[in-house]
Order: structure tokens, then sequence, then C-alpha cells
């Protein structure tokens, strides 16, 4: 059971150009959420999906598009990377419960667009 | 709409000192609350979480929470630190609406331990 995955770790981008995060989760969760990470800022949510097929917008969605074809995956997308897109990434997956929404986080991938 | 406020982005303590970590939401409906800790370049994980019922709450690696609700506060706590506690710690607080919950997270509160 390995929970939730990230790739890739790590990865530096020149501006302009595009990459996909993946993440994957084997616990069965319906929700998947991606974050963005930055310093004194917490964690900010770019969008989320509450099941397969289904996406929304969080509170920091634009330069960003992703999707969800499988329940397990969850694809979050850059088409063009710009510098302020430099962060920490995080993908969080939960099974929101009437005692909340307790959520399982990925290790991270560390973005530098130059 | 609910909101974390975390006082004090930075704490720093003396191994076995107390650790008090302060944490403050706004929420128009009761809340879910919750504290995750984060190591170095890694992901946050789950350290403890009130649902409903008994408003201290005990969680892992010793940190426990109480809910107070007269003062809309949900503060960490630890009697004796150790220097395997150095890490982020975020509070965050969960409501829930139609179509599932939202989760609002704190800045975080970087912990410091000093030998």
């Amino acid at each position: 059971n390995a929970g939730v995955t990230q790739t890739p770790k790590f990865r530096v981008l020149k501006t302009g150009q595009s990459m996909t995060l993946l993440c994957a989760q084997d616990m069965n969760h319906e929700y998947m959420y991606w974050y963005r990470q930055d310093p004194g800022m917490g964690l900010r949510l770019i969008h989320y999906s509450v099941g397969e097929g289904t996406t929304a917008k969080g509170e920091v969605p634009d330069g960003y598009n992703v999707s969800r074809l499988k329940k397990q995956n969850f694809l979050l997308g850059l088409e063009s990377a710009a510098p302020s897109q430099t962060s920490v990434y995080f993908c969080a997956s939960s099974l929101p419960r009437t005692s909340g929404d307790e959520q399982y986080f990925g290790p991270g991938t560390r973005l530098t667009v130059t | 709409a609910q909101s974390v406020t975390q006082l004090g982005s930075h704490v720093s303590v003396s191994e076995g000192a107390l650790v008090l970590l302060r944490c403050n939401y706004s929420s128009s409906v009761p809340p879910y609350l919750f504290w995750y800790v984060q190591y170095p370049n890694q992901g946050l994980q789950l350290l403890l979480k009130y649902t409903t019922g008994a408003t201290l709450v005990k969680g892992i690696n010793g940190f426990e929470a109480e809910f107070k609700k007269s003062e809309t506060s949900f503060h960490l706590t630890k009697p004796s630190a150790h220097m395997s506690d150095a890490a982020e710690y975020f509070c965050a607080v969960s409501v829930g609406n139609t179509g599932g919950f939202k989760t609002i997270f704190g800045a975080g509160t970087r912990l410091f331990v000093k030998a």
C-alpha cells in the first residue's frame, strides 16, 4: 500500500515549456487535490476532484489544468510555465466522511521555472 | 466563510520545554479541526483531529490539542519538546457543504527545537 505517490520529484522548466505532474493513490479515495506550497503562504488549493471524471477550481487555478480520467489518478498540467509557478506541489486524497475531510498527502514535486 | 489563523510563523523552544502552537479559526458552522505536521522534504501527515465529543484530543508523538468553542481556538501542545519535533505544523478547518467538505489550511508554524 503505497498511499499517495507523485512523479516526478523534481523538475526544472524553462519559461513557456509545458509539463504534467502525475498523482496516484491506491486507497480508493473519492476526492483528490492539488496544492502549491510557497514560503509563508501555507498550502493553496489549485484544483480538486470529487470523483472520476469531475474537476473543479480551487483558490489559485490560473495557469493550470487538471484531469481525472481514472479514480486513482489526478494529473496537473502546466501549458506554458512561468517563473511564478516555481513552487512545491502536493497532491492529496481523501475519503470524506461525516467526521470531516482527513487528507493524505504525497511527498511533493519541487518545480523550478527559469 | 471559514478561515484559520496560526499565530507565529516561527516558534523556538528548548529541548524538554513545553511546546505551544496557536490556532484560531472562524466558521459559521461547527467545524472539524486538524493538525498536520510536515517534516523537511516530506508531505503533510495527520497529527490529530477533532470531530465531535471530547474536546481534548490526543495525537501521535505525545501531542494533544484542545478545542475551545468559546475562544474559537484549537491550540497544539506537547509537554516536553524533543529534537525530532522540529518541523512545520499546519492547522486546518473543514466544514461540510453541498458536494462534500471544504478544508482551509493555516499558513503554518515552523517549530525549532534547541539542544
